[in-house]
């Protein structure tokens, strides 16, 4: 039972928008910054948004992220069946004084 | 470029303790606010945080494997070790190393490849 809940999976067609969301509590995403992870089949996990919304170079501005009191959520346009993956959201816990993952969001691009 | 690389053994048996080297390049960590983590994920499991070492020796562990885990840096061998005592089946894993830039929050930049660790007799 992971601390962070995230949707097993989503899914849409090529081209489309979809939403992976993440809740929390106060102790994680209320008072802590997100990251989101994106993890190709077989491969680590990479980091997509960090800080809530900011993306490391290099990560295309399809990827975006938004926090709103204890729940964040990760923005996915223009899909392509490259991005057919499972994303990850992470924060740290100040109760548990732990970073603390989320279940994971399996996406699949029809 | 940085890089990571996660190295040990991949067969270990039940109650004997891991020992994992994680050797990177591309950055110091001598270098105010970077870190590097370990993090495990389980065969068709989410990932899970296991410790955290800064570039001034701070450590962080997970409050659940607090008792279990040691980790320690070689800076001039740009290395991270962590070990792990009393292995049990359970523990069977993908142990990746990560870079930890200085961000607002925990953020793991760049991660290795992972390396698959069997707890079994």
């Amino acid at each position: 039972q992971s601390v962070l809940t995230q949707p097993p999976s989503v899914s849409a067609a090529p081209g489309q928008k979809v939403t992976i969301s993440c809740s929390g509590s106060s102790s994680n995403i209320g008072n802590n910054y997100v990251s989101w992870y994106q993890q190709l089949p077989g491969t680590a996990p990479k980091l997509l948004i960090y800080d809530n919304n900011k993306r490391p170079s290099g990560i295309p501005d399809r990827f975006s992220g938004s926090k709103s009191g204890t729940s964040a959520t990760l923005g996915i346009t223009g899909l392509q069946t490259g991005d057919e993956a499972d994303y990850y959201c992470g924060t740290w816990d100040s109760s548990l004084s732990s970073l603390v993952f989320g279940g994971g969001t399996k996406l699949t691009v029809l | 470029q940085i890089t990571l690389k996660e190295s040990g053994p991949t067969l270990v048996k039940p109650t004997q303790t891991l020992t994992l080297t994680c050797t990177f390049s591309g950055f110091s960590l001598s270098t105010s606010g970077v870190g590097v983590g370990w993090i495990r994920q389980p065969p068709g499991k989410a990932l899970e945080w296991l410790a955290l070492i800064y570039w001034d020796d701070d450590k962080r562990y997970s409050p659940s494997l607090k008792s279990r885990l040691t980790i320690t840096k070689d800076t001039s061998k740009n290395q991270v070790v962590l070990t792990m005592t009393n292995m049990d089946p359970v523990d069977t894993a993908t142990y990746y190393c990560a870079h930890r830039r200085p961000c607002g929050g925990d953020c793991y930049f760049s991660w290795g490849q992972g390396t698959l660790v069997t707890v079994s007799s």
